[in-house]
């Protein structure tokens, strides 16, 4: 099974300035057959669902803004929002899909 | 507009069973890959099994032989059973679609609440 693993476990950001978190996987999830990373994104907000964010990596879901993007590939990722909004806080987690699915244990994002 | 209900969620003495649904409208289940995920009170999220379209079925390594997941074609609905429940079962167990069958979750119900407790 692969692991995940996120840093930091918290993270406070002011309204307006940049918000980074990272993933890493405990071994690559990079497909050379499709050159893709098998890695999403989720944000989670208290009582609701999680909600797809990025996934291969680096492609927003539709209707995500694009201050959030994804980058990274192999087994180091990051999610970065640009500008920190009030409705961004929430618990984020990254998840591979190389192989069967597995979560990071989440970041929750504060102001 | 793609919609998950999730239903059958309960107190449930351990050792006992409980059969969770997920009823889809806005798409066709047994079209889809279709997975169920579960979150423990405060907790990250864990798979639990998926349901291809053709039928083939996955399991996580600690959950099988317990939980069995199904559907029925005519309901438009997704199933999982449950037996053997024990403590560490209790979650919020979330039905979801896999995005074009890959393995990330696009659309996600709004989970059900099973409790294992004496």
């Amino acid at each position: 099974d692969i692991a995940m693993t996120q840093s930091p476990d918290s993270l406070a950001v002011s309204l307006g300035e940049r918000a980074t978190i990272n993933c890493k996987s405990s071994q690559s999830v990079f497909y050379s057959s499709n050159n893709k990373n098998y890695l999403a994104w989720y944000q989670q907000k208290p009582g609701q669902p999680p909600k797809l964010l990025i996934y291969w990596a680096s492609t927003r879901e539709s209707g995500v803004p694009d201050r959030f993007s994804g980058s990274g590939s192999g087994t180091d990722f990051t999610l970065t929002i640009s500008s920190l909004q009030a409705e961004d806080v929430a618990v984020y987690f990254c998840q591979q899909y190389y192989s069967n699915p597995s979560f990071g244990q989440g970041t929750k994002l504060e102001i | 507009e793609v919609q998950l209900v999730e239903s059958g969620g309960d107190l449930v003495q351990p050792g006992g069973s409980l059969r969770l649904s997920c009823a889809a409208s806005g798409i066709t289940v047994s079209s889809n890959y279709m997975s169920w995920v579960r979150q423990a009170p405060g907790k990250g999220l864990e798979w639990i099994s998926v349901l291809h379209s053709g039928g083939a079925t996955y399991y996580a390594d600690s959950l099988k032989g317990r939980f069995t997941i199904s559907r029925d074609n005519s309901r438009n609905t997704l199933y999982l059973q449950m037996n053997s429940l024990r403590a560490e079962d209790t979650a919020v167990y979330y039905c979801a679609r896999d995005r074009e069958g890959y393995g990330d979750y696009d659309h996600w119900g709004q989970g059900t609440l099973v409790t294992v407790s004496s």
